[in-house]
């Protein structure tokens, strides 16, 4: 199933780079999600797209930098990260039930190491 | 605050038993969500239950959503290793459903 595609599946990076995080769904879905996920902890919700507006974001820092150009891209631009950064990164899509329920589709994640 | 908790917390089995894991909240949702998640990939979508009192069955895995839409269980029956896995709930909440709440998984271990 590559329904959800992330890239790049790793990354290693140094507090003063930059870099981005790219999702990309192939479901027609209208709705797109960042999620972190750290050891021994839940799901954390960042930041939450709906037909390319941000929606939420949860408190986020400013080092993270959500953009959506449209409703099949999605991306995470780093800067000045902390080494408690570090976690996987999920990009989730979703779509609308007939119930009115919305069900979330996940990407592989990117594993983000910051030393 | 946990909205959802999941219990166990840790299950490590033989091959062959059963086992019944559990979703737990003092919420109501409008929707829960099965997920199982294998190390360094993403969530796997298992099933979605809307309404109180359901029951689908996938295979192998049993899933109930609470009469009260409350909780929810997932009973695997005669478990594989291929089941070892993070098993995770999400709900939706009414008003917010576009967004889903999380547990923090129950860690499936099955042994050959």
């Amino acid at each position: 199933e590559t329904g959800v595609t992330q890239t790049p599946r790793h990354l290693v990076m140094g507090m003063t780079n930059k870099k981005s995080l790219k999702c990309e769904q192939h479901l027609g879905h209208n709705a797109m999600y960042w999620y972190k996920q750290s050891a021994k902890k839940p799901l954390e919700l960042m930041f939450v797209y709906n037909f390319k507006e941000q929606t939420e974001n949860n408190s986020v820092p400013s080092r993270f930098s959500p953009e959506c150009p449209n409703s099949s891209h999605l991306f995470l631009h780093l800067h000045t990260l902390q080494p408690e950064d570090s976690a996987l990164y999920l990009c989730a899509s979703s779509h609308k039930l007939s119930s009115g329920s919305y069900e979330q589709y996940f990407g592989p994640g990117t594993r983000l190491t910051v030393t | 605050t946990q909205l959802l908790e999941q219990s166990p917390q840790f299950l490590s089995i033989q091959e062959g038993e059963n086992l019944t894991v559990y979703c737990n909240s003092s919420s109501v949702f409008s929707s829960l969500q099965w997920y199982r998640q294998e190390p360094g990939e993403g969530p796997v979508l298992l099933v979605t239950v809307v309404t109180g009192g359901e029951v689908k069955k996938l295979k192998r895995l049993t899933f109930q959503f609470g009469d009260a839409r409350k909780d929810s269980s997932l009973h695997i029956t005669a478990a594989q290793p291929g089941d070892t896995g993070l098993y995770l709930c999400a709900g939706g909440l009414s008003g917010s459903a576009r967004q889903l709440t999380f547990g923090s998984g129950t860690q499936l271990t099955v042994l050959p």
